[in-house]
């Protein structure tokens, strides 16, 4: 298995701009998590899904943030507009089941640099 | 709330054994999990304890006291490529998250 893809792997717009993140999870698992890492902050759950419907989005920052999962393959991270605080390394992260989701893939994460 | 605490930096020699602590607070958990991340990589699990005790995976064992609130990650004859940061997280089962400590970062020297 290719692991957990992301797209893109750097992203850098200006303030104000829309950004959407990609994610494509481990063929079969059932969880798609989506983190946010800062110096700051350090690891932080926006929000995760299972079986494509968001389960807790009680991490998402604000209004500004939105994520979508249409199908078991792809899930989206969308920032409108963005700001030079959203500024940081976005990681989705999959499992295969609700009994071991401590043990999550993670993907290659998408550097995100808001000017 | 959940909270956990780990020690910002830990510094080693290679061929050493290091031990990096982690404290938490929480109402409920399942289990401790531990996950290495090296500079400009994705974290990357390394061992779960649903249970007090100690588990072992190769160099790598981690440690549970739920009556002590306390956990460790121990590993022995370090090398160099261990160089990376550690963090303990809390799993939710019931809510199926991890709750993430602020990380450790260790330095493995020759």
């Amino acid at each position: 298995d290719a692991g957990v893809i992301q797209s893109p792997r750097h992203e850098v717009t200006e303030m104000g701009q829309e950004v959407t993140l990609r994610c494509k999870p481990i063929s079969g698992h059932d969880y798609l998590f989506w983190y946010r890492q800062t110096m700051m902050r350090g690891l932080e759950l926006l929000i995760y899904f299972n079986n494509n419907v968001p389960i807790d989005d009680s991490g998402m920052p604000e209004d500004r943030f939105s994520a979508k999962m249409p199908n078991a393959s792809f899930s989206t991270l969308k920032i409108q507009p963005s700001e030079p605080r959203d500024s940081a390394v976005y990681f989705c992260a999959s499992s295969s089941d609700s009994q071991s989701s401590y043990e999550q893939y993670f993907g290659p994460g998408t550097r995100l640099t808001v000017t | 709330g959940q909270s956990l605490e780990q020690p910002s930096e830990v510094t080693a020699v290679e061929g050493a054994i290091v031990q990096i602590n982690c404290t938490y607070q929480t109402s409920g958990f399942y289990g401790l999990s531990w996950y290495q991340q090296h500079d400009g990589g994705a974290p990357t699990f390394l061992s779960y304890n649903a249970l007090d005790g100690l588990e072992e995976t190769g160099r790598f064992s981690s440690f549970l006291s739920r009556s002590d609130s306390y956990g460790y990650l121990l590993l022995q004859e370090l090398q160099m490529k261990d160089s990376a940061s550690y963090f303990c997280a809390l799993f939710s089962g019931g809510y199926n998250k991890l709750i993430f400590g602020a990380g450790t970062r260790l330095a493995v020297h020759p």
